[in-house]
């Protein structure tokens, strides 16, 4: 079974606190993307990254970076976290680009600020 | 910009009845999946829906794909307490060098005994 695992389940930081989430994939996934889900909102794309050391901007970027250093481990970066970044953070995988696969979720980091 | 619709966004349903959730979406795609998300827990995959006029049933639920209409359904049969979820539709840009996989809003399901 395909296993996508995410290093904390709840965390709780202080507003400008440097975040870091981790996400780690043990399919030999070339895609991994990182989104954050709220209510009434769905799942909001922040960054992916279709290869090591290779990322993309989603939809929502702004205040989080990204790091791709080796193919199973995907790290999400909130440089200086703030209160309107509390929220369920969702790391997928998926197969490669262009393959007909659906992504694999981790199983969330819920994130307050405060 | 891709936009992804899901109607309706709460759905309330008696065990036993039919019912289907429709996801709608502004931009040509042929990929598009379903999945369930339970409260508290990730999601799972349930559909990968890959050319026009694609059905796939697994269970109580059925999904379906009309690319020309940018229409895709999940139909509910029979409902079940065990089917009470989060569904999600998500579609796939495909972008010229990488996918980037657009979510809708999700539509909650209850099912009540």
């Amino acid at each position: 079974d395909v296993k996508v695992t995410q290093s904390s389940r709840y965390l709780v930081k202080r507003t400008g606190e440097k975040v870091f989430l981790e996400c780690v994939q043990d399919m030999d996934h070339e895609n991994m993307f990182w989104y954050r889900q709220d209510p009434g909102l769905g799942l909001r794309l922040i960054y992916f990254s279709y290869d090591v050391k290779m990322k993309e901007k989603g939809d929502i970027p702004e205040g989080y970076s990204v790091s791709r250093e080796k193919k199973e481990r995907f790290s999400l970066i909130l440089e200086s976290a703030s209160t309107n970044q509390t929220s369920m953070y969702l790391c997928a995988s998926s197969l490669y680009t262009g393959a007909y696969s659906e992504a694999f979720f981790g199983q969330g980091t819920r994130l307050t600020v405060v | 910009e891709l936009k992804v619709e899901q109607n309706p966004l709460f759905l309330s349903m008696q065990e036993g009845k039919n019912y289907t959730i429709y996801c709608n979406y502004s931009t040509t795609s042929d990929r598009l999946y379903w999945y369930r998300q339970d409260p508290g827990k990730s999601l799972e995959s349930l559909f990968v829906l890959l050319s026009n006029g694609a059905v796939k049933q697994e269970g109580r639920l059925m999904a379906s794909l009309d690319t020309k209409a940018r229409l895709s359904t999940l139909h509910i049969t029979a409902a079940v307490h065990d089917l009470s979820a989060t569904y999600f539709c998500a579609v796939d840009m495909m972008e010229t060098s990488y996918d980037k996989v657009i979510f809708g809003p999700g539509t909650s399901l209850s099912v009540i005994p």
